[in-house]
């Protein structure tokens, strides 16, 4: 399995409040990213980061930021958060070079509740 | 934006028979990826395509890359009870570095 954990599991925050979900990979892998998972969405790419301190916005990045500091942590936070963004939100890292096939491998997921 | 259409949406079948799903694209992609999602955790990756005709297996499983390269599709053999979950089909344009998710088959095993 790749090494790929998320922090935290599970978490339940008011509206308004501020949170921040941590990505961390073992793998050195130059490119991470951020979905959220919805009943009847699938998976949408919020924010993605192909290597320190360069990141891209994804499908539905609106509400969300990240940083990347180190290579192998990830961090997507809700500036202020909406009951909307109460989802499921995985994380994916990927081997590939730019141009390359872009296998990713997903993390354990974090359950947000936003109340 | 981009999507993926991937069906049916869900089946129900019995253990022991075949499944086939599949996913169509209006892009031209360049790779396929085909994932397993068991409830409560994150997808898992099957099986990998990377060209346009390519048959490829994993297990009872097996995937192939639509020579139009805006389709592919994905058969279980001889379904087994651990066969039920969600699968999604991905699909990653010529030197993008992001993959779509289609909307994703659920796969529902009567005893």
């Amino acid at each position: 399995d790749a090494g790929i954990t998320q922090s935290p599991r599970h978490k339940v925050t008011e509206t308004g409040t501020p949170v921040t979900l941590r990505c961390h990979q073992t793998e050195n892998h130059r490119y991470m990213y951020w979905y959220r998972q919805d009943p009847g969405h699938g998976l949408r790419l919020i924010h993605y980061s192909y290597g320190v301190k360069d990141t891209d916005k994804g499908e539905v990045s609106d509400g969300y930021s990240v940083s990347r500091s180190k290579t192998e942590d990830f961090l997507l936070t809700l500036e202020s958060a909406t009951s909307s963004q109460t989802s499921v939100y995985f994380c994916a890292i990927s081997p590939s070079e730019p141009g390359e096939p872009n296998e990713q491998f997903f993390g354990p997921g974090t359950r947000l509740t936003v109340l | 934006g981009q999507q993926l259409n991937q069906s049916p949406q869900s089946m129900f079948i019995q253990e022991g028979e075949d499944v086939s799903m599949n996913c169509t694209s209006s892009s031209i992609f360049n790779t396929w990826l085909w994932y397993k999602q068991d409830p409560g955790e994150g997808p898992v990756l099957l099986i990998a395509l990377y060209k346009a005709g390519e048959l490829t297996s994993n297990g009872r499983l097996t995937a192939q890359f639509g020579i139009t390269r805006k389709d592919s599709f994905l058969n279980i053999s001889a379904s087994i009870p651990s066969d039920v979950g969600i699968y999604f089909c991905a699909g990653q344009e010529y030197r993008d570095d992001k993959i779509i998710f289609g909307k994703g088959t659920r796969l529902h095993i009567l005893p």
